[in-house]
């Protein structure tokens, strides 16, 4: 099993509409979490992260289940320009390091 | 901003080559990163540097060296190319666990 695993999509979403995808880690001691954003081509970078209490940014909301061991992003009102790929990163899901997840692929159309 | 900038978008190499690519950032971090990304393996940690001429080998160190002789430049070394290693290769720094910058990327392609 992959110590984060996400859904590679895509996720084809009408624009408006919302969509939400979860990312799942296998080591219930892992510490942190977080949410980056890659356009086509080009390199990741932070969206948010990820907190105990769930956070919000904007259209964007994450929520951390350490019960069940995932992390959730969820878009409101997409936009065309949210088309991307977002990734999870979870820190010491495999010893002291961060470990990325394979992306989950979202693509808002007209 | 915090800026990480890579030396070479695109280059091309041969098998047996020696390689380096560099990567400059400018926020004083502590913490830089060297990290490979290929379609349906995701991104996989090469090295890693905590501090000036310190370095930790990451998932994937095969093949690959680095060196980092001041605090804001770390550099990638692939002492002779292989095929296998046709890539993009992503550089980051960061100061806190988890909140990465990375630079542009160096795509590279081994001939």
């Amino acid at each position: 099993r992959k110590e984060v695993e996400q859904d590679p999509g895509p996720f084809n979403v009408p624009e408006g509409a919302t969509v939400a995808f979860n990312c799942t880690y296998s080591n219930s001691a892992s510490q942190s979490f977080f949410w980056y954003r890659q356009d086509c081509r080009k390199e990741p970078k932070l969206l948010m992260s990820v907190y105990s209490s769930g956070n919000e940014d904007g259209r964007f909301t994450a929520q951390l289940n350490r019960a069940s061991q995932y992390i959730s992003l969820l878009i409101r009102d997409s936009k065309l320009s949210d088309s991307a790929t977002y990734l999870c990163v979870v820190n010491g899901a495999a010893g002291n390091k961060l470990t990325f997840g394979g992306g989950t692929r979202v693509l808002v159309k007209p | 901003d915090v800026k990480v900038t890579q030396s070479s978008r695109y280059l091309v190499k041969r098998t047996g080559e020696k390689v380096f690519l560099e990567c400059v950032q400018d926020m004083d971090h502590e913490n830089m990163f060297w990290y490979r990304q290929d379609p349906g393996l995701g991104l996989r940690l090469i090295y890693f540097s905590y501090d000036v001429k310190m370095k930790e080998k990451g998932d994937i160190p095969e093949g690959y060296s680095v060196s980092r002789e001041k605090k804001e430049r770390f550099s990638l070394i692939l002492e002779s190319a292989s095929t296998n290693q046709t890539s993009m290769y992503l550089c980051a720094s960061s100061r806190a666990p988890g909140e990465l910058f990375f630079g542009e990327g160096s795509r590279l392609t081994v001939l």
